[in-house]
């Protein structure tokens, strides 16, 4: 079955010190995926998308299909990326399916 | 630009009463859908939209009903409230289900 899953409820680091958010997948076909964040009191938004394979605010995500991961990383972490970040799969289907969740708690 | 509009934005039901939640977006976006966030649980699809007049299932669509008469509009039509549908509801649209979702604020529903 077609399934995300973000082990970790909450992550809480202090200011400076690396992050990773994890996301596994299972999905048989090709996978495209995404992460979104919601900052407090704020709209859900796009954060990144493995195709662009861009960094965005710091972050980056490499999909890994032999281990079927999508990890969230960032070198040094700011107050600002507290958040609550949900990690998505797109499936053939076109239905955007989304992982528990994890929340970051950047402490100063 | 209103972006996605989503309405209400809290909502009180009695269980057995039916309720639409409207959502609205203004940027000429083909795909739209509807999810339901829960602690522990992150965003479920309900139902979605790949354009007018077409819609389908998502993870969790048993209670919901959904429509696409226009490109604009997609409401979510709740027939008998159940307490287990009290939840935060999104609406998110998009140009097409592989672009960037943009997400409406959220409609609290809370079913007595």
């Amino acid at each position: 079955a077609q399934r995300v899953t973000q082990p970790e409820k909450l992550l809480s680091v202090f200011k400076g010190a690396p992050v990773e958010l994890k996301c596994n997948y299972s999905y048989s076909g090709s996978p495209e995926l995404f992460w979104y964040v919601q900052y407090s009191r704020q709209r859900l938004q796009l954060l990144l998308r493995h195709i662009s394979r861009e960094s965005i605010k710091g972050f980056t995500a490499d999909l890994n299909k032999g281990e079927t991961s999508f990890h969230l990383k960032k070198p040094f972490a700011q107050e600002e990326d507290s958040a609550m970040y949900y990690c998505a799969l797109l499936l053939m289907s076109y239905k955007l399916i989304f992982g528990s969740g994890t929340r970051l708690l950047v402490r100063p | 630009n209103a972006g996605v509009t989503q309405t209400p934005k809290f909502q009180v039901l009695k269980t057995g009463q039916s309720m639409t939640l409207q959502c609205a977006q203004d940027m000429n976006h083909e795909y739209m859908s509807w999810y339901r966030q829960d602690p522990g649980m992150g965003l479920r699809l309900i139902h979605y939209s790949v354009g007018a007049g077409i819609t389908d299932q998502g993870e969790v669509p048993n209670g919901y009903n959904v429509s696409r008469s226009t490109t604009e509009d997609f409401p979510l039509r709740l027939l008998s409230a159940a307490p287990s549908q009290t939840s935060v509801y999104f609406c998110a649209s998009s140009f097409s289900s592989n672009q960037p979702q943009h997400f409406g604020d959220g409609t609290r529903l809370s079913i007595l």
